[in-house]
């Protein structure tokens, strides 16, 4: 149980284009999920807080209105890569938390390519 | 100041030994601790949680808490080729409830 997917898997795309990754929690239902990105040799940096029906909360120094943030559901978030540059080339992992647990469960990744 | 800080290593131990996995973290209010150990190339995978002081046993792993002195570690018996990862402390609780800090993890060698 607690499965969380992400698509893609992988993506390469051109500078200037918008990316969207999705994040799905699979068999619960998340109120809670989180965005991280991880730079080669680094740990993971949290992007953002994703709550259900609400505006998610970025951390500092990320850009809210370069990286969109939508929980539209339960089950359901997605983040947006808009304009995308090479600098944003990195592996983007979702997790999800289960209510009343204060433990997370994470996607399998997003390996995006910006040329 | 980090607020949770592992020892980058690498860390090579031989099979069959004992490897130790070092983590401390500043924020006294944090509660909850995670250990996960990452692939190259893959998400992390949660190994084991520990939310109080002492010890927490999980087959070939064990967690060691020290609230007093803000620390964490994880202990792996019988360490195997398989084992050799990233293995990534987070803390959770304190002025960041709900989410988890993660230390810039461990690298784990074990060779034959």
């Amino acid at each position: 149980g607690a499965v969380v997917s992400q698509h893609p898997s992988w993506v390469i795309c051109k500078s200037g284009t918008s990316v969207k990754i999705e994040c799905r929690s699979l068999d619960f239902q998340a109120t809670t999920m989180f965005w991280y990105r991880q730079f080669p040799k680094q740990s993971l940096m949290l992007m953002a807080t994703s709550n259900e029906g609400s505006k998610a909360t970025y951390e500092q120094g990320v850009e809210k209105d370069k990286f969109l943030i939508n929980h539209a559901s339960l089950t359901l978030s997605t983040l947006t890569v808009t304009s995308a540059h090479p600098e944003d080339s990195s592996f983007y992992i979702c997790s999800g938390v289960l209510a009343g647990r204060n433990e997370q469960f994470f996607g399998p990744g997003t390996r995006l390519t910006v040329l | 100041q980090k607020e949770v800080e592992q020892n980058s290593g690498p860390l090579s131990v031989p099979e069959g030994a004992i490897a130790s996995l070092n983590c401390t973290y500043s924020d006294r209010g944090s509660q909850s601790f995670f250990w996960y150990r990452q692939y190259s190339g893959k998400s992390p995978e949660l190994i084991m949680f520990i939310y109080s002081n002492g010890d927490k046993e999980d087959g070939r792993f064990t967690a060691q808490l020290n609230k007093a002195s803000q620390y964490v570690s994880l202990l792996i018996r019988d360490s195997q080729p398989s084992d050799s990862a990233t293995y990534l402390c987070a803390g959770s609780g304190g002025t960041s409830y709900g989410k988890l800090t993660f230390g810039q993890g461990t690298i784990l060698t074990v060779h034959p």
